[in-house]
């Protein structure tokens, strides 16, 4: 079965200090996708980044990073000096590969809500 | 470049009545999925809109289905309305080729049923 699991429901930081959220996942494929998204208060679902299965390259853009390891099924997301603007409602997902070129369907965690202070 | 749109942005409906979201994809792209989101939960995938046939479906019941047109857009229909039913309501959309796993999204509908 698919699963995601965000064991952090809410995170408080001050402005600046460098914050992890954490994502574990569940399939049984071999080949799928995990993904981040950021939710506003306006709601949108902002994509932040995509990953493949088969590349556990850790990836750096900007003040945002993500460490994916196969081995602890995790693809945690750190932001580096927080600040305001950052605080949003954060969630992982999943996808499994389909055959035949086909989008499949999201498998979202909960959510993790950033409150950064000023 | 448009985003993905939807309409409206917020609904009020009472329960028994039935409802008509809208989607429109992004430029480019053909496959259009929906979601519904209640309050303090994640996503729950809804159903998905391929070549304008349902392609997957959640674990939705039939009260809910939806359509596709020839210009990709969709809508999602809610018939006989629960108060469950209240939720904010979103649809992505994905390209074909490479990226085809990256799914974008609307603003969503905001649904309360009274």
């Amino acid at each position: 079965a698919q699963k995601v699991t965000q064991a952090q429901t809410e995170i408080s930081v001050v402005e600046k200090e460098d914050v992890t959220l954490d994502c574990v996942y569940e399939t049984r494929d071999t080949t799928y996708y995990l993904f981040w998204y950021k939710q506003p208060p306006s709601g949108e679902l902002v994509f932040l980044i995509r990953r493949n299965s088969f590349d556990e390259q850790n990836e750096i853009s900007g003040r945002y990073s993500w460490n994916f390891q196969k081995s602890t099924s995790s693809f945690n997301f750190t932001i580096t000096a927080s600040q305001v603007v950052d605080s949003a409602v954060y969630f992982c997902a999943l996808s499994e590969a389909r055959y035949g070129g086909a989008t499949n369907k999201l498998i979202f965690g909960t959510g993790t809500l950033l409150a950064v202070q000023p | 470049d448009a985003g993905v749109t939807q309409s409206p942005t917020h609904l009020i409906k009472t329960r028994g009545q039935q409802v008509t979201l809208r989607c429109s994809p992004k430029s480019g792209h053909d496959t259009v999925s929906w979601y519904q989101q209640a309050l303090g939960q994640g996503p729950q995938f809804i159903f998905q809109y391929y070549e304008e046939e349902e392609r997957q479906r959640g674990n939705f019941p039939d009260r809910f289905s939806g359509h596709q047109f020839p210009n990709y857009s969709s809508e999602l229909n809610v018939n006989a309305l629960l108060l469950g039913d209240s939720a904010l309501y979103l649809c992505a959309s994905s390209m074909p080729g490479p990226e085809q796993e990256t799914q974008y999204f609307g603003p969503g509908t905001r649904l309360l049923v009274l």
